[in-house]
């Protein structure tokens, strides 16, 4: 079966500090892979997507940059952290192709101080 | 762009009331999905939808996909502590070669003991 693993769990972090998150998913091949953002409890905002291992699509202008270096691990960074980049960060996957749903990660709760 | 109308924002009931929430675009989707979300965890898919005026029931719980393909209801029949959360209801497409999910604002449901 398919599992999606991202960590960690929660981030303290300074302003003007880099971050990396990651999330990697096994039991499947060639995913559509997803970053979302959460504020305050409410609301999935779409960050990035990815189809395939180097592509990369943006959803909004921001301070976050994403990484696909391998088919099922996708990565989310930022050289410098902002106070407005606090939030709850979710990677999600779904299969290309079938039109089923996405399955969600456990989620990243990023606190910047 | 897409968006979902999600009502209501919040609702506040009594153990063992049932609930009705729903959904509409102004745009017509070929899937609709239902996904709840606990505190500090990932969205988890409840019930998904693919054909229009598709009646579908998990447990508890019975979504519909509207006639229409631009609206959708939740219904959870004698509620639990345990349902307790935010509820989101999602229309899938395909943009630029990649599945997307777009949410709604979601619903919170609370339960007074």
């Amino acid at each position: 079966s398919q599992t999606i693993h991202q960590w960690p769990a929660t981030l303290v972090q300074p302003v003007g500090s880099p971050l990396s998150l990651e999330c990697t998913v096994e039991g499947t091949s060639n995913p559509n892979l997803y970053w979302y953002r959460q504020a305050a409890g409410r609301g999935l905002q779409l960050l990035f997507y990815s189809v395939g291992i180097g592509q990369i699509s943006s959803e909004v202008p921001q301070n976050l940059s994403a990484s696909r270096p391998q088919d099922r691990q996708f990565i989310l960074s930022s050289k410098k952290l902002l106070l407005s980049d606090s939030g709850f960060y979710l990677c999600a996957w779904s299969a290309q192709g079938t039109g089923r749903g996405y399955t969600f990660g456990s989620g990243t709760r990023l606190t910047v101080v | 762009g897409q968006q979902l109308n999600q009502s209501p924002q919040s609702m506040f009931i009594q153990e063992g009331e049932d609930v009705s929430m729903n959904c509409t675009s102004s745009s017509i989707f070929n899937t609709w999905l239902w996904y709840k979300q606990d505190p500090g965890e990932g969205p988890v898919l409840l019930i998904a939808l693919y054909k229009a005026g598709e009646l579908t029931s998990n447990g508890r719980l019975t979504a519909q996909f509207g006639i229409t393909r631009k609206d959708s209801f939740l219904n959870i029949s004698a509620s639990i502590p345990s349902d307790v959360g935010i509820y989101f209801c999602a229309g899938h497409d395909i943009i630029q070669g990649a599945q997307k999910l777009v949410f709604g604002q979601g619903t919170r449901l609370t339960i007074n003991p």
